[in-house]
């Protein structure tokens, strides 16, 4: 499976925008970069994912660099809800199929 | 909007014990994952089911079986309980992932197993 690389942890203050960098120097052609997040005892949640273009949802944006080697998850402003261990996850049929593989993710801590 | 509905939330048993977690996706989602999330690590994946057959495999152990019924829900049986198959089991659903295209995964909230 292509791995991802990200920060172990990562720190914001209330209302301040976070980007959140992930490496994934061997992704493949067909791989979506996919975003998840998971607040502590809660299952983990769906954030953000693309494939070559950057992306905007209401949650988050997306900026996908133009190799794809690596890729941002930005909250615009975070809020106290936003701390939580967020997940880099590249997901293609011709390397793991639709699973998901969890890696390490960031924790980010938001400082009111 | 309906969430994924994961039963039961909590579930006590002694090593050796069978036990069954049940898994209800969001309507008209025919995709089911299974991940297990031990104590302090992050979710393993186990097992999927697309159109009641299944899809992929990961690291399921072979006391662990699952399956998908007609009306799309999935339960996984655990045989032979272990102290280390204490953990957090997450069920997500997702549409069809037919087409190439894959779709999003939504969580249910879980069912926390201890084996004493």
């Amino acid at each position: 499976d292509a791995k991802t690389t990200q920060p172990n942890s990562m720190e914001s203050n209330e209302e301040e925008p976070v980007h959140l960098p992930c490496n994934h120097s061997t992704i493949s052609g067909t791989d979506y970069i996919h975003w998840y997040r998971q607040l502590p005892s809660q299952g983990p949640e769906y954030v953000i994912h693309g494939l070559t273009s950057n992306v905007n949802n209401r949650m988050a944006s997306l900026a996908i660099a133009e190799d794809r080697k690596s890729s941002t998850l930005i909250l615009h402003r975070a809020t106290l809800r936003d701390a939580a261990v967020y997940y880099c996850i590249l997901v293609g049929w011709e390397t793991s199929g639709s699973r998901l593989t969890f890696g390490e993710g960031t924790q980010l801590t938001v400082n009111p | 909007a309906a969430g994924v509905i994961q039963s039961p939330r909590h579930l006590i048993k002694e090593k050796r014990e069978t036990a069954t977690l049940k898994c209800y996706p969001i309507p008209r989602h025919d995709t089911v994952y299974w991940y297990q999330q031990g104590p302090g690590q992050d979710p393993q994946f186990l097992i999927s089911f697309y159109e009641k057959m299944q899809s992929d495999k990961g690291s399921i152990p072979d006391r662990f079986s699952a399956q998908q019924f007609s009306d799309y829900h999935s339960e996984l049986n655990m045989s032979s309980l272990e102290l280390g198959d204490s953990a957090l089991y997450f069920c997500a659903s997702s549409p069809a992932t037919a087409g190439g295209f894959i779709y999003e995964q939504y969580f249910g909230p879980g069912t926390r197993l201890t084996v004493t």
